[in-house]
């Protein structure tokens, strides 16, 4: 049973708009969530975290929302970019060692 | 530059025999994690070590040992490989702060035929 669900494996948004991946989680015993973003033949990267108290955390073109009476995370990138082309995993990190990743959702930016 | 490295790029094993994968940091991190990445399941957790020595059970350990004898070293070991291992494996490491991200290596295609 998976704990955190991206159910759009993949997303396709034309350069210059707004791309918006989605996330929902079951268990609200978490501390942070954290984005990362993977290439090809590459190891993932962090991109952007939110702790359990905010509900949006900003970082230049990333920007998270947490609503946590919903259960739900999303990831909103302004103005998408040709080089966000990627797979995004959500993920959350409890008070333990554990990270706990979504399935991914790939990303297409189109020029 | 922080680094997180793992020993082979690419892998090919033949059923029965055993696998070991290396995987090095140079940050002086005290948590390691081995993943396996497969297509729609994401990444799943199969062991991790908060700790020279220490391990413990991630959501997928059947089939899988770890060893860590030394801080900057987290080894996963396949006993006896099997075709359902056939996956990309992915090391990372993390400091030991609540929320810390993680870091890392390029992963290790497995194909066990």
């Amino acid at each position: 049973d998976q704990q955190v669900k991206q159910n759009s494996p993949s997303l396709s948004v034309q350069e210059g708009r707004i791309s918006i991946l989605n996330c929902d989680y079951t268990n609200s015993m978490f501390d942070y969530f954290l984005w990362y973003k993977k290439y090809p033949a590459e190891g993932p990267t962090f991109l952007i975290s939110i702790s359990s108290i905010k509900d949006k955390n900003e970082d230049g073109r990333f920007t998270v929302f947490l609503n946590k009476s919903a259960k739900h995370l999303s990831l909103h990138i302004v103005p998408s970019q040709p080089g966000d082309s990627a797979v995004y995993f959500c993920a959350y990190h409890t008070g333990g060692f554990k990270t706990i990743f979504g399935a991914g959702t790939r990303l297409f930016v189109k020029a | 530059d922080v680094k997180v490295t793992q020993s082979s790029r690419y892998l090919v094993k033949r059923t029965g025999e055993k696998v070991f994968l290396e995987c090095v940091q140079d940050m002086d991190h005290e948590n390691m994690f081995w993943y396996r990445q497969d297509p729609g399941l994401g990444l799943r957790l199969i062991y991790f070590s908060y700790d020279v020595k220490m391990k413990e059970k991630g959501d997928i350990p059947e089939g899988y040992s770890v060893s860590r004898e030394k801080k900057e070293r987290f080894s996963l070991i396949l006993e006896s490989a099997s075709t359902n291992q056939t996956s990309m494996y992915l090391c990372a490491s993390s400091a030991d702060r609540v929320g810390e991200k993680l870091f890392f290596g390029s992963g290790t295609q497995l194909s066990v035929l």
